[in-house]
């Protein structure tokens, strides 16, 4: 049982560079989330998705896209990457009590 | 909008020693969680408590839920090195969405 799974685990990009971060969970989770972790800024809700087909907006939606590809799979797209997008990236997921969520391991994501 | 405050930032002690974490807000949550994360990994739920007033204990650790429901504390007995990590307490407000405090740092040194 490998609980939420996250690719790639580290990235470099460049700016104006495109990527699209996987995560994948095998609990059966409804609801999805990917947040985005800063230094003295905590976690921070870029989007969630509550069911499959289903997407929202977060704290900090801008420069993301995301895609529910199915019950397992939510994906987050950063279309042209800019410096400010430098963080670790999260994708959570939560079952019936949507307020306990399961992490996965993290993406760290550097853009110069 | 920072919904969640925790306090201390950060904190240092030595193996042994008692400790209490705080997490506290003007706004009225149907639940808290407390998570913790370890350096390099994602955060990991230790307990969520639900009703004003409640206690919950897990091992050394003991969480508690104010009376309105607007601040929650996490002490630890006898802390171990074990224990260092990003203590953060969480809570949704209305819909899906976990607000999440900044945290609390802990270094707990043999």
């Amino acid at each position: 049982n490998a609980g939420v799974t996250q690719t790639p685990k580290f990235q470099v990009l460049k700016t104006g560079q495109s990527m699209t971060l996987q995560c994948a969970q095998d609990m059966n989770h409804n609801s999805m989330y990917w947040y985005r972790q800063d230094p003295g800024m905590g976690l921070r809700l870029i989007y969630y998705s509550a069911s499959e087909g289903t997407t929202d907006k977060g704290e900090v939606p801008n420069g993301y896209n995301v895609s529910r590809l199915n019950k397992r799979e939510f994906s987050l797209r950063l279309e042209s990457a800019a410096p400010s997008q430098t963080s670790v990236y999260f994708c959570a997921s939560g079952g019936t009590l949507v307020y306990e969520q399961y992490f996965g391991p993290g993406t760290r994501l550097t853009v110069t | 909008t920072q919904l969640l405050e925790q306090s201390p930032q950060f904190l240092s002690i030595q193996e042994g020693e008692n400790l209490t974490v705080y997490c506290n807000s003007s706004s009225v949550f149907s639940s808290l969680q407390w998570y913790r994360q370890e350096p390099g990994e994602g955060p990991v739920l230790l307990v969520t408590v639900v009703t004003g007033g409640e206690v919950k204990k897990l091992k050394r650790l003991t969480f508690q839920f104010g009376d309105a429901r607007k601040d929650s504390s996490l002490h630890i007995t006898a802390a171990q090195p074990g224990d260092t990590g990003l203590y953060l307490c969480a809570g949704i407000n209305s819909g899906y969405a976990l607000n999440f405090g900044k945290g609390t740092s802990l270094l707990v040194t043999p």
